[in-house]
């Protein structure tokens, strides 16, 4: 049964600190998805990649977040420094577009819960 | 632009209807939906692309009428487990394949 992946599932950081968040997605999918969840604004999208090429940061603030993919089975989402503000769920999910393809499902992983104090 | 979502929480006794929809005001290449349940990720439920189909899966069916920019899904003699919060994910176009998610609909099933 193939998922997405993420580590941590939690994590609780003081303001200033550096947060690496990790994902692997479903082998052979090749557009990756990260996303910020929080009760005020819900699922937001933060970046997209395509076949490990960055497509979109637009919902990511430039100055502290940053979004790769080193290889394919990882994608990595790093704050710093991290802020109060940043507390939220953030979900990695993935999915397969094909050649000309409509448009396709994605598969959320469980997500990291990140609280900053 | 976020879509809205209607309404933004209902509560049903099992075996009853409900009806949940998604308007946008840009134009729709797709509608997705979602059900995310309380402390866990969402999980696809079905894509209605442009072209005003209809589709179902089990008991849960959806609708699409991209003249209207408005998606709606019916979910029929609901269940227990149906519970949980509902979104709708709008791609605006064909080679975007980013979503713009709704607020969502929390759906509460009671016995």
């Amino acid at each position: 049964d193939a998922r997405v992946t993420q580590t941590p599932r939690h994590k609780v950081t003081e303001m200033g600190q550096e947060v690496t968040m990790r994902c692997q997605p479903i082998l052979g999918h090749n557009t990756v998805f990260w996303y910020r969840q929080t009760m005020m604004q819900g699922l937001e999208l933060l970046a997209y990649f395509r076949n490990r090429a960055p497509l979109d940061d637009s919902g990511m603030p430039k100055d502290r977040f940053s979004a790769e993919m080193p290889d394919a089975t990882l994608a990595t989402l790093k704050i710093q420094p991290s802020e109060p503000r940043d507390s939220a769920v953030y979900f990695c999910a993935s999915g397969l577009v094909r050649t000309g393809g409509s448009s396709y499902e994605q598969y959320f992983g469980p997500g990291t819960r990140l609280t900053v104090t | 632009q976020q879509p809205v979502q209607s309404p933004q929480a209902v509560i049903l006794r099992e075996g009853e209807d409900a009806v949940i929809n998604c308007s946008s005001s840009k134009a729709l290449y797709s509608v997705h939906w979602y059900r995310q349940k309380h402390g866990e990720a969402p999980v696809f439920l079905m894509i209605l692309l442009k072209g005003g189909e209809q589709k179902g899966h089990d008991k849960i069916s959806a609708s699409f009428n991209e003249k209207k920019q408005q998606s709606s899904l019916y979910l029929t003699a609901s269940q227990l487990s149906y519970s949980g919060t509902y979104f709708c994910g709008t791609d605006s176009g064909a080679g975007s394949y980013q979503l713009t998610f709704g607020k969502g609909t929390k759906l509460s099933v009671i016995p």
